[in-house]
């Protein structure tokens, strides 16, 4: 079985200060971890996965992620937050098929200005 | 590429009245998904497609069916409306079954049963 388990259900950082969202996982098997932003009213976009090739996972936008298995963990991160990073992040996982996923329960970013 | 479409965007029902929400992909995936999310869930899965005439139930597919008759087609049929399906839709469909393959939604559909 698996499930992700987002800790921070909100996170408000100011414009230009360092952005971190946590998600801890479960997994039977070695699992693939993706983060997926949600814009208002938009659908869902991928930021970035892992894939077992590298701990450290560079996405779009200037987000990146560190696969820690002794922890468990799959933390996403960006340097400076931009007013354009307001939206709702997904930490998702998949040990059952790209086409099985299970969802965590979001964390929803502000930016002030 | 139009990518994965979905229909209607928006949709009010009555409890009990029946309907189907209709998805479409133009990239030849085999693999496609029906997810909704409800606030503070994140998104749940409903059941999902290995290819043509073949599905399977997810984490949450009580009051609602499927079928694929098509590679392009994977439509979700409410038989009977109810409160509690008040959600939004998204559709996925992935290319191949590996783990690390990346879902394509579409723009999802908002559904109010009342």
């Amino acid at each position: 079985a698996q499930s992700v388990t987002q800790l921070d259900s909100h996170v408000s950082v100011s414009e230009g200060t360092p952005v971190l969202l946590r998600c801890n996982y479960s997994s039977s098997y070695s699992p693939s971890l993706f983060w997926y932003v949600q814009h208002p009213n938009k659908g869902l976009q991928l930021l970035l996965k892992y894939t077992s090739a590298a701990t450290l996972v560079k996405g779009i936008n200037g987000f990146e992620a560190e696969f820690k298995k002794s922890e468990t963990s799959f933390h996403l991160t960006k340097p400076s937050a931009h007013m354009s990073d307001a939206a709702e992040y997904f930490c998702v996982v998949s040990d059952g098929g790209g086409y099985k996923l299970s969802f965590g329960a979001g964390t929803t970013v502000t930016v002030r200005a | 590429n139009a990518g994965v479409t979905q229909t209607p965007k928006f949709q009010v029902l009555k409890t009990g009245q029946s309907m189907t929400l209709q998805c479409a992909q133009d990239m030849n995936h085999e693999y496609m998904s029906w997810y909704r999310q409800d606030p503070g869930m994140g998104l749940r899965l409903i059941h999902y497609s290995v290819g043509a005439g073949i599905t399977d139930q997810g984490e949450v597919p009580n009051g609602y069916n499927v079928s694929r008759s098509t590679t392009e087609d994977f439509p979700l049929r409410l038989l009977s409306a109810a409160p509690s399906q008040t959600s939004v839709y998204f559709c996925a469909s992935t290319l191949t079954s590996g783990e690390a393959e990346t879902q394509y939604f579409g723009p999802g559909t908002r559904l109010l049963v009342l």
